[in-house]
């Protein structure tokens, strides 16, 4: 399978401790998304990356949220010292150079903090 | 900020019957898609439009992008019970961001 994918699809944490996701997008795609969604709401943007560059910060990525992109190829999101506010569904996206505005989704990690 | 707004947030129907979905906003985009999503799953691209006044067809499924780029409706015909899930519209700006609209929700009744 040559889609996006994420890890882990799930993960439950305790409030105040520190989680990472990752999300490996589709090969050669230099355009990548990370989103959240909460229960019956569209996704919501939070960063994207061309390449290794992180261009734009949605507002709504506080300071407890970092988002890399080292290589240019999978990319991690940590957030640190969770809230319970934090419970929702993070998603990746890739988009291929070139691809116009074509975005392919990953399975999505779903967090849940107690 | 939510800058796509589409109606109805529900829908449940019965099988056989059509049904359309609408994606209005105050914003010009470059292009729309729209995605079907499955519980616990990410959405999955259905169709992009790009040019005003488009009109793609997707066996029952019948999108149009509104003239002005700013709005875009999606109509089933014969909605059968695995049309069901989650339709999210998306715009997409020249800055290569895309905002979603708030969803639709739509059940199928065999």
């Amino acid at each position: 399978d040559t889609g996006v994918s994420q890890d882990p699809r799930h993960k439950i944490t305790k409030r105040g401790q520190n989680v990472t996701f990752r999300c490996d997008p589709i090969s050669e795609h230099n355009r990548l998304y990370w989103y959240r969604q909460t229960l019956g709401q569209g996704p919501e943007f939070l960063t994207y990356f061309q390449n290794e560059a992180q261009l734009e910060k949605s507002r709504l990525l506080s300071d407890r949220f970092s988002a890399e992109r080292p290589k240019g190829s999978f990319s991690t999101l940590e957030i640190q010292r969770t809230e319970q506010g934090d419970s929702a569904m993070y998603l990746c996206a890739s988009t291929p150079s070139g691809g116009g505005d074509t975005q392919y989704f990953g399975p999505g990690t779903r967090l849940t903090v107690l | 900020t939510q800058l796509l707004e589409q109606s109805p947030q529900f829908l449940s129907i019965q099988e056989g019957e059509n049904l359309t979905v609408y994606c209005n906003s105050s914003s010009v985009f470059s292009s729309l898609q729209w995605y079907r999503q499955e519980p616990g799953e990410g959405p999955v691209l259905l169709v992009t439009v790009v040019t005003g006044g488009e009109v793609k067809k997707l066996k029952r499924l019948t999108f149009q992008f509104g003239d002005a780029r700013k709005d875009s409706s999606l109509h089933i015909t014969a909605a059968q019970p695995g049309d069901t899930g989650l339709y999210l519209c998306a715009g997409a700006n020249t800055g290569n961001q895309f905002y979603f609209g708030t969803g639709t929700s739509l059940t199928v009744i065999p």
